[in-house]
């Protein structure tokens, strides 16, 4: 069965700081990765996606950016972060069904 | 492109009653709904899903219909439990043409005790 990690689980950063987030996926092949934001309270925005190693497709313009140097490995970066990023960052997989991981709570101050 | 509503947005039922969430599609090239269930600080996790070649589908106390004239799915919980509070998502895609699923807001349900 497949398994997503995400890390860290929690982050708090200041205003203009950069920001790594990775996600990790095990017992699948060339899976669709995608991430996720969710602001409190609300739905789940779709940022990237992607279908293969080095393939990103981007949903929102935005100062996140996303990689994809492994098969299973998906990053979400900034260079500078906003007040506007906090969130609860969800990284998912999946062709059909989208199976999510525990997600990454980030808090900018 | 697709685009999924969903309502009510807030949903408060009695315990033991049932529970009805409604959404509707736009794109009649969807053929997969899945529906997600999110505890509070927690995880999307699929309850349920069901396909366009399929009107209803159950699992123990949840269910939903499918038509596909009127571009609308809805989810039925019964007999409703305290653990049935949670966020709850509706969603379509395309499988085969589209890599991405499109979700509904969100309804946030709550059981009253």
């Amino acid at each position: 069965s497949q398994t997503i990690h995400q890390w860290p689980a929690t982050l708090v950063q200041p205003v203009g700081s950069p920001l790594s987030l990775e996600c990790t996926v095990e017992g699948t092949s060339n899976p669709n990765l995608y991430w996720y934001r969710q602001a409190a309270g609300r739905g789940l925005q779709l940022l990237f996606y992607s279908v293969g190693i080095g393939q990103i497709s981007s949903e929102v313009p935005q100062n996140l950016s996303a990689s994809r140097p492994q098969d299973r490995q998906f990053i979400l970066s900034s260079k500078k972060l906003l007040l506007s990023d906090s969130g609860f960052y969800l990284c998912a997989q999946g062709q059909e069904t989208q199976y999510f991981g525990p997600g990454t709570r980030l808090l900018v101050l | 492109g697709e685009n999924v509503e969903q309502h009510p947005s807030t949903l408060s039922v009695q315990e033991g009653d049932s529970a009805v969430i409604k959404c509707t599609y736009s794109d009649s090239a969807s053929n997969y709904f899945p529906w997600y269930k999110q505890e509070l600080g927690k995880r999307p996790q699929l309850i349920i899903d069901i396909r366009s070649n399929v009107g209803e589908k159950k699992d123990q106390r949840i269910a939903v219909t499918l038509n596909k004239t009127a571009k609308h799915f809805s989810l039925h919980i019964t007999e409703t439990q305290p653990e049935d509070s949670a966020v709850y998502f509706c969603a379509a895609s395309i499988i085969g043409r589209d890599d991405k699923i499109i979700f509904g807001k969100g309804t946030r349900l709550h059981i009253l005790p």
